[in-house]
């Protein structure tokens, strides 16, 4: 298995700033993952994140609101840019193996936009 | 266009009874079927998974059902305990058009289990 830590675990964010989160895992992996979850809603994959590359965004997100670094293969991160109250959301950063026969996720970062 | 659905928001059931979860998918191409449970405030945990060629899989107190033709699987829980209470999210997996791996979620099922 692998451990992630995900930071802030939630904030609450004015409209018009940016929030950038952060994800560790405690191992190397080639590909990690972020996820959105609206509330009452399922998990959306926002893109993913290969180290060394650019991050490969999914229809409907687009870099420039959702800018992602993934600088080595133990960290990344995911900025929400220009917040609205339209992006309160739980924002999760997963790694998956293989096939994904299994895939693991951080606690997640509840943001609120006021 | 929803690929993974569980059409059911909740479920109540006793404990010590039999809960059953389901799920239900469109796309025929979809290589492993994977279940999580999540709790309020925690990232979802994985729980079990089947891969497209088999049709059960058993971990304990957990199986999952393949039902390949009817596009459908779902996920027992025998003997339900109150510490179940969750809610479970189905899941599938299969290559995308750049040959990465993508999960693709179902809305989830907020199961209750009754002392």
């Amino acid at each position: 298995s692998a451990v992630i830590s995900q930071k802030p675990s939630r904030d609450i964010c004015q409209r018009g700033t940016s929030l950038t989160i952060q994800c560790q895992v405690d191992s190397q992996v080639t590909m990690m993952f972020w996820y959105r979850q609206q509330p009452g809603q399922s998990l959306t994959l926002i893109a993913t994140a290969n180290q060394g590359s650019e991050a490969t965004y999914e229809s409907g997100f687009v870099i420039d609101k959702f800018p992602i670094s993934r600088p080595n293969l133990t960290f990344s991160t995911l900025t929400v840019s220009n917040m609205s109250p339209e992006d309160s959301s739980i924002y999760l950063c997963s790694v998956g193996r293989g096939e994904f026969t299994e895939a693991f996720f951080g606690q997640g970062t509840r943001l609120t936009v006021v | 266009d929803q690929q993974v659905k569980q059409n059911s928001p909740s479920l109540s059931v006793q404990e010590g009874r039999i809960s059953i979860l389901n799920c239900d998918y469109t796309n025929s191409m979809f290589d492993y079927f994977l279940w999580y449970k999540k709790y309020p405030a925690e990232g979802p945990t994985f729980l079990i998974s089947i891969s497209s060629i088999k049709d059960k899989n058993e971990d304990g107190r957990f199986t999952v059902f393949l039902n390949k033709s009817a596009k459908h699987l779902s996920l027992h829980i025998v003997p339900s305990q109150p510490g179940d209470s969750a809610v479970y999210f189905c899941a599938a997996s299969g290559r995308a058009a750049d040959s990465s791996y993508k999960l693709i979620f179902g809305s989830g099922t907020r199961l209750l289990v009754r002392p």
